[in-house]
């Protein structure tokens, strides 16, 4: 079946980075764009950037521009999310989410998640 | 960035009822509005894309209005299992911003 299936928990220290991989299986990854969102705890969904499979482009929120890099793998249909000069500000619980377009709506929604990774930034 | 107000924040319910959940986007959005339920544990789950229409294998009692900047999510005839926080978000232009989250609690 359809699914995404991300990388294990991390506990990292303030000012070190974090990559999270999220393995796309049951579609071909390279037609939809991968979206990464996080939740921090007791906050809603902050949605990060997206990242094309096909060509590696990217877009990236203002707040996570200059920290956030997304890539893939295509031989193995794996998105990366890396985070570098990580704050605890920035423990929360990451997401990614294929971004689907609807044909007969002309509607675009994030239609399939993977499990969700939880990162913690802690000294 | 466009800005999307969601209320209530909280809202208590009793099994059976229905409840209406809005979403207000600072600028005109089309259609470009979809409702994810989230539940604990759990990773959001998408019930309406498209602002009205309702994802394969989501029962009918979800439903989803508006367009524009004003958006409406409703639930008939409320389950256990809705009992969750729900969130608009608009994917008109980026970033793609979700609304506050609306968490629903038995009453």
């Amino acid at each position: 079946q359809v699914q995404l299936v991300q990388s294990g928990a991390e506990v990292q220290k303030p000012g070190a980075s974090v990559t999270v991989s999220c393995k796309a299986s049951g579609y071909t990854f390279t037609n939809y764009d991968i979206n990464w969102v996080r939740q921090a705890t007791g906050r809603g969904l902050e949605w990060m950037g997206w990242m094309n499979p096909n060509n590696g482009n990217t877009g990236y929120g203002q707040k996570f521009r200059d920290r956030v890099t997304m890539t893939r793998d295509t031989s193995t249909n794996t998105a990366y999310m890396e985070l570098s000069s990580l704050r605890s500000e920035d423990t929360a619980i990451y997401y990614c989410a294929r971004f689907y377009y609807f044909d007969r709506s002309g509607a675009f929604a994030f239609d399939i998640w993977g499990q969700g990774t939880v990162v913690t930034v802690s000294t | 960035d466009i800005q999307m107000t969601q209320s209530p924040s909280s809202l208590s319910a009793s099994v059976g009822d229905t409840v209406t959940i809005t979403c207000q986007a600072s600028q005109d959005i089309s259609n470009s509005l979809n409702w994810y339920q989230r539940k604990p544990g759990e990773a959001p789950k998408l019930l309406i894309y498209g602002a009205s229409n309702l994802e394969t294998g989501v029962p009918s009692r979800f439903g989803g209005s508006g367009s524009g900047t004003d958006f409406t999510f409703t639930i008939t005839s409320l389950q256990p299992e809705d009992f969750a926080t729900y969130y608009c978000q608009q994917n008109e232009n980026g970033p793609y911003t979700f609304g506050q989250g609306t968490k629903l609690e038995i009453k």
